[in-house]
């Protein structure tokens, strides 16, 4: 079974300037997550779907990060425009739904993110 | 709010040398604890779910433990390729499905 794909999986670019990352969970799962890492922190949540809805969106930055999932399958994190407090791993996850194990999440290798 | 403090924050042991990591959580009401192992520029790697105090999981070196307020991670005869950062995180009941996570221990197992 092919795990969570996410591109690129480096990208510098300078502040002020926009930067997108892409995500393709694993097949079948409906819940997907983008998490923000920084260096020597665990991942910390930026916005959670249910297929094609957003249902937290609570810790995205709203005035610059931006999110869609359009047919409930991948899904898009855009930063417009980045600071260089930006700077970080970008994770995507992705769980199965409406069983137990539907809580356990599993994370793609991550984008990082270096804004100059 | 929900609070998992990791220790320690770095962990050097020797070929051999069993010993335990430590995640303590403070939530209104658990759902779930997570185990995940992450290397070096990679994701982290789901490795075990804990639901309820006196519940026990093992894999091969690993087995992790659970009580009302903390969970241990022990590590029996390790390797150097156990070397990694481990995370703990927790999941409520009745949230939003994230997980909250600690810090992480770095273990570093030397041959």
């Amino acid at each position: 079974e092919a795990g969570v794909v996410q591109s690129p999986r480096y990208k510098i670019i300078e502040k002020k300037q926009p930067v997108a990352f892409w995500c393709n969970p694993i097949s079948g799962h409906n819940t997907l997550y983008w998490y923000r890492q920084n260096l020597g922190q665990g991942p910390e949540l930026l916005i959670r779907y249910e297929n094609e809805e957003a249902v937290d969106d609570s810790q995205l930055p709203k005035d610059r990060f931006s999110a869609e999932r359009l047919k409930g399958v991948d899904s898009t994190l855009k930063i417009q425009p980045a600071e260089l407090g930006d700077s970080a791993v970008y994770l995507c996850a992705s769980s199965p739904s409406g069983r137990r194990n539907s809580y356990e999440q599993y994370f793609g290798p991550g984008t990082r993110l270096t804004v100059t | 709010e929900d609070q998992v403090t990791q220790s320690p924050e770095a962990l050097r042991l020797q070929e051999g040398e069993s010993s335990s990591l430590n995640c303590s959580y403070t939530v209104s009401g658990l759902r779930g604890l997570f185990w995940y192992r992450q290397d070096p520029g990679k994701g982290p790697e789901f490795l075990f779910t804990l639901y309820s105090a006196g519940e026990e999981k093992e894999k091969e070196r690993l087995k992790a433990t659970l009580t009302k307020k903390e969970s241990f991670l022990h590590i029996t005869a390790p390797k150097p390729e156990d070397s990694a950062t481990y995370l703990c995180a927790v999941q409520v009941n009745f949230g939003n499905e994230k997980l909250t996570f600690g810090t992480g221990t770095r273990l570093t197992i030397i041959p």
